[in-house]
């Protein structure tokens, strides 16, 4: 079974800095992997996904990159703003399309003004 | 398209009653999923269907939830009875194939 790991669990950081989020999975053999970001009490937001024939996706100030060989995913927020502060969880879906898949346990980002 | 619809956005309920959260997927995506969240828990699978068949129901916690998907456009899922530890918050996600999934905003349930 498909082990999704995120560190760390949570991460202050000033405005304007650049920072590293970062995911973790046991199995290579992936579909594709999604950034989603959710803020409180609210749903998730899909940000990026990436196929697994892909190295990295960009959009505006983010970047997700993806490594299978090593099972690591890093999402990249440049810039930071006190409105990126949310919770941002990965999510890998198995080769097989029609499964489901798997979720991290999250980072939790606190953008300081 | 108005995205995944989930109904209702929040619940409060007494113990022993019944519970049925809605959900509409988006229009065209074959895959429906219902997770629960809970702070000590975080996100957890509860079922998925593929073109309206369920898949997986081995996070259904007890046979208490129950989960239909009568056609492509509606699902349920229903807590017969309730308990206050099934107070959480329920999210319904759906996607096409091995494309991009997308999540309702959420049902809060409060079972006192």
């Amino acid at each position: 079974k498909q082990e999704v790991t995120q560190i760390p669990a949570a991460l202050s950081v000033p405005e304007g800095e650049n920072l590293v989020l970062n995911c973790s999975f046991t199995d290579s053999a992936i579909y594709n992997l999604q950034w989603f970001r959710q803020d409180p009490g609210k749903g998730l937001t899909s940000l990026l996904l990436i196929q697994s024939s892909q190295r990295e996706q960009t959009s505006g100030r983010l970047n997700a990159s993806l490594d299978k060989s090593s099972g690591r995913s890093t999402l990249y927020i440049a810039a930071s703003q006190p409105g990126d502060s949310a919770t941002y969880l990965c999510a890998v879906l198995p080769p097989d399309t029609g499964n489901q898949f798997y979720f991290g346990t999250g980072t939790s980002l606190t953008v300081i003004p | 398209d108005a995205g995944v619809i989930q109904s209702p956005r929040h619940e409060v309920t007494e113990m022993g009653q019944e519970v049925t959260l809605r959900c509409k997927p988006i229009s065209g995506h074959n895959s429906l999923f219902w997770y629960r969240q809970t702070m000590m828990r975080g996100l957890e699978l509860l079922i998925y269907f593929n073109n309206n068949v369920p898949i997986d129901d081995s996070g259904m916690p007890e046979d208490r939830f129950s989960a239909k998907m009568p056609n492509a456009s509606f699902s349920t899922l229903k807590i017969q009875p309730s308990e206050p530890r099934d107070s959480a918050v329920y999210f319904c996600a759906s996607r096409h194939r091995g494309r991009r999934a997308f999540f309702g905003q959420g049902t809060r349930l409060t079972v006192v």
